[in-house]
């Protein structure tokens, strides 16, 4: 059975860092790429990054380029999202999910950060 | 800068049939944007329905289905039912490396 589990979410000051991780059970991780999404209190949902099964291939959407940094633990089962210079628009639940044919077949429960002074 | 759209919401009788829409506003949206459909309750997070324009996430019924209805993608829920009350969004692979989802449908089933 498929499970990922997101964590590292918190409160942070605008211009902090934070750190999330999502811990991967059920499938073969090293086989598969994997995807961070976010949604903003009450608004829709956004794709944030994605990173291929080798980790050699990472895409980032235009609003965290040069912010955020995602990386992959094959070892550990688990990806992370390093997210740096955080802005009060970066408030969102952030999602992890498995990519499968470009798009997702598996999503965790979602982790809230929050940017504020 | 590319949009993907949605219909913001929608209506539907129980039993019914229902169709919603994803356009892009630079073209047309084909098969090799490789259409996605996800619902959302409130709270929770989304879940699966269609990838690849129209193949049905494991557990997904068969009242839902997906297409290309001329130049939009398309997800058809037929024989609504209360509980397909949700949000629904459209994702697109836009180009290389870049996805990109709809703003998302409010279905109400009334």
């Amino acid at each position: 059975q498929v499970q990922l589990v997101e964590s590292g979410g918190g409160v942070v000051q605008p211009g902090g860092s934070l750190r999330l991780s999502c811990a991967a059970t059920g499938f073969a991780f090293s086989s598969h790429g994997m995807h961070w999404v976010r949604q903003a209190p009450g608004k829709g949902l956004e794709w944030v990054v994605h990173i291929g099964q080798n980790a050699n291939n990472k895409n980032y959407a235009a609003s965290v380029k040069g912010r955020f940094t995602i990386s992959r633990d094959n070892s550990e089962n688990t990806v992370y999202l390093q997210m740096n210079s955080l802005r009060a628009e970066d408030t969102a639940v952030y999602y992890c999910a498995k990519d499968y044919y470009w798009a997702f077949d598996y999503w965790g429960q979602g982790t809230l950060v929050t940017v504020s002074s | 800068q590319t949009v993907v759209t949605q219909e913001a919401s929608f209506s539907v009788s129980p039993g019914g049939t229902v169709t919603l829409t994803c356009g892009l506003n630079s073209g047309s949206v084909s098969t090799r944007h490789y259409p996605s459909w996800y619902r959302q309750t409130p709270g929770q997070a989304p879940r699966t329905l269609i990838s690849t324009t129209n193949t049905r996430s494991s557990g997904v019924p068969d009242r839902f289905s997906g297409s290309i209805l001329g130049d939009r993608a398309a997800l058809t829920i037929t024989g609504a039912q209360a509980d397909d009350e949700s949000h629904y969004y459209c994702m697109l692979y836009v180009t290389s490396g870049v996805w990109m989802f709809g703003g998302g449908t409010k279905l109400t089933v009334l």
